[in-house]
C-alpha cells in the first residue's frame, strides 16, 4: 500500500531550527510536496522536490532522498507565525498526491 | 493571475438536508480540479478529481457526488447529509499534476 509517515507533533523554541521528517512508500514517484496549514485555514504550498538534494527558499529548506524514500523540511530562525501544521505529500506514478496526516509544530517563546 | 474561490466559508446543516458547495477558478483554462475533506486532526482525503468538463473520478464511495458543468466550476453535492459528512472541505486546482496545488479557503461543514 501507499503510505506517508511524519511525526504528529513537534515543539521548538522561537529563533531556533527545527527539522520535520517525512518517509514515503508509493507506487512510483513523481515528486514530493510540503505544505503549511495554519489552524482553520487552507494549506499553502511551500516546496516541491523531485531530484535528490536540498532546495533552499529563505528560512525554509526541503531535502529529498529518493533512494531512502525520505524527505525533511528545515525551518530556520523560527518565528511565532511558523506555528502551524506541515503536510508532506508524495506524487505517485499516476500523479495522485498521497498525503501525510501532518505535523503540528508548536513554537514557544 | 489565477485565483480560486470557494463558498460558503461555514455551513451548519441538519441531517438529511441537501448540500451544494461551489468552487470556481479564474485566470486559467482546463485546470485539474479536486475536492478534499479534512477531518479534525486528520490528513487530507481526496474525494473527487476532474481533468475536464463532465469528467469526474471518485476516490472513495460515499454519500457525496461532484459535477463540473463548466471548465472552471466544480460543485460538491449531497442529496441527504449524514453526521459523518461533517468536516473541512477544500477545493483545489493545479495546472498539471506535478505542479503545486492551490487550495480554496475551505468550507467548514457541521451536520447536526
Amino acid at each position: 500500500g501507499q503510505n506517508i509517515d511524519q511525526p504528529t507533533e513537534m515543539t521548538a523554541t522561537e529563533g531556533a531550527i527545527v527539522q520535520i521528517n517525512c518517509t514515503y512508500q508509493t507506487s512510483g514517484f513523481n515528486g514530493l510536496f510540503w505544505y503549511q496549514q495554519h489552524a482553520g485555514e487552507a494549506p499553502t504550498f511551500l516546496s516541491y522536490n523531485v531530484l535528490d538534494g536540498l532546495e533552499e527558499k529563505g528560512r525554509f529548506s526541503s531535502f529529498l532522498s529518493r533512494s531512502k524514500g525520505y524527505s525533511y523540511l528545515l525551518l530556520k530562525e523560527l518565528q511565532m507565525k511558523d506555528s502551524a501544521s506541515y503536510l508532506c505529500a508524495a506524487l505517485d506514478s499516476n500523479y495522485q498526491l498521497i498525503w501525510g496526516a501532518g505535523t503540528k509544530l508548536i513554537i514557544k517563546p | 493571475s489565477q485565483t480560486i474561490h470557494q463558498w460558503p466559508a461555514t455551513l451548519v446543516q441538519p441531517v438529511g438536508s441537501p448540500l451544494s458547495l461551489e468552487c470556481t477558478v479564474e485566470g486559467t483554462s482546463n485546470p485539474n480540479l479536486y475536492w478534499y475533506r479534512q477531518a479534525a486532526g486528520r490528513g487530507l482525503q481526496l474525494l473527487f478529481y476532474s481533468v475536464g468538463i463532465g469528467q469526474i473520478s471518485s476516490e472513495v464511495p460515499q454519500n457525496l457526488s461532484a459535477s463540473r458543468p463548466q471548465d472552471r466550476q466544480f460543485i460538491l453535492s449531497s442529496k441527504k447529509l449524514l453526521l459523518s459528512d461533517s468536516g473541512f472541505y477544500l477545493c483545489a486546482w493545479s495546472e498539471q499534476e506535478n505542479y503545486g496545488y492551490t487550495f480554496g479557503s475551505g468550507t467548514r461543514l457541521t451536520v447536526v
